[in-house]
């Protein structure tokens, strides 16, 4: 069966530290992945979608960057952290019709300070 | 542009009364709908998925939705719900244009009271 893990759970960070958040999928290939940002109150904002290696869109102009270097492996960085940029943020994968669910990891809680 | 109401952004109920959670959704273009559950500090879940057929689907912990195309409503449904379903859900479309994006709704947090 597949799986998504995602990682670290929460990370507090000071303005102006770098970022890099992990995300990687099992049991599936050349599955379509998505960076997703939740906001209290106000749902799920795309942020990066990649579907293949080293190909990857931009949803949202910002300060947050997205690599596919593997096959099943998602990274979201940013070089310098903002305080805007605080929020709980979400690995998913898709197979890669458009009627396909998306599977979501656990979840990172980020805090910048 | 396609967009998601979730018309209640909270909805008290007593446990084991029925409850409705309203979506509305509008497009251009043919979509596929999905409602989503979240629990406190976790991603989210498949709870069903409408993609063609019959409009009332059916899918887990005993919730159905029912696909209205004329009023473009994907209203989430149990007609008796448990303290454990407290969480948020969310209405989400998948546009059928080739792309690969899926559209959110801002949630509707469901409050199960005992």
């Amino acid at each position: 069966s597949q799986t998504i893990h995602q990682w670290p759970a929460t990370l507090v960070q000071p303005v102006g530290s770098p970022l890099s958040l992990e995300c990687t999928v099992e049991g599936t290939s050349n599955p379509n992945l998505y960076w997703y940002r939740q906001a209290a109150g106000r749902g799920l904002q795309l942020l990066f979608y990649s579907v293949g290696i080293g190909q990857i869109s931009s949803e949202v102009p910002q300060n947050l960057s997205a690599s596919r270097p593997q096959d099943r492996q998602f990274i979201l960085s940013s070089k310098k952290l903002l305080l805007s940029d605080s929020g709980f943020y979400l690995c998913a994968w898709s197979g890669t019709g458009t009627n396909s669910p998306l599977h979501f990891g656990n979840g990172t809680r980020l805090t910048v300070t | 542009a396609q967009s998601v109401t979730q018309l209640d952004s909270q909805v008290p109920v007593f446990e084991e009364a029925p409850v409705e959670l309203r979506c509305n959704y509008s497009s251009s273009v043919s979509v596929y709908l999905f409602w989503y559950v979240q629990y406190p500090n976790q991603g989210l879940q498949l709870l069903l998925k409408y993609l063609s057929g019959s409009t009332l689907v059916k899918g887990i912990n005993g919730f159905e939705a029912e696909f209205n195309k004329s009023q473009t409503s994907f209203h989430l449904r149990k007609p008796s719900v448990h303290i454990s379903d407290t969480a948020e859900y969310f209405c989400a479309v998948s546009i059928n244009t080739g792309g690969f994006k899926t559209i959110f709704g801002a949630g509707t947090r469901l409050f199960v009271k005992a």
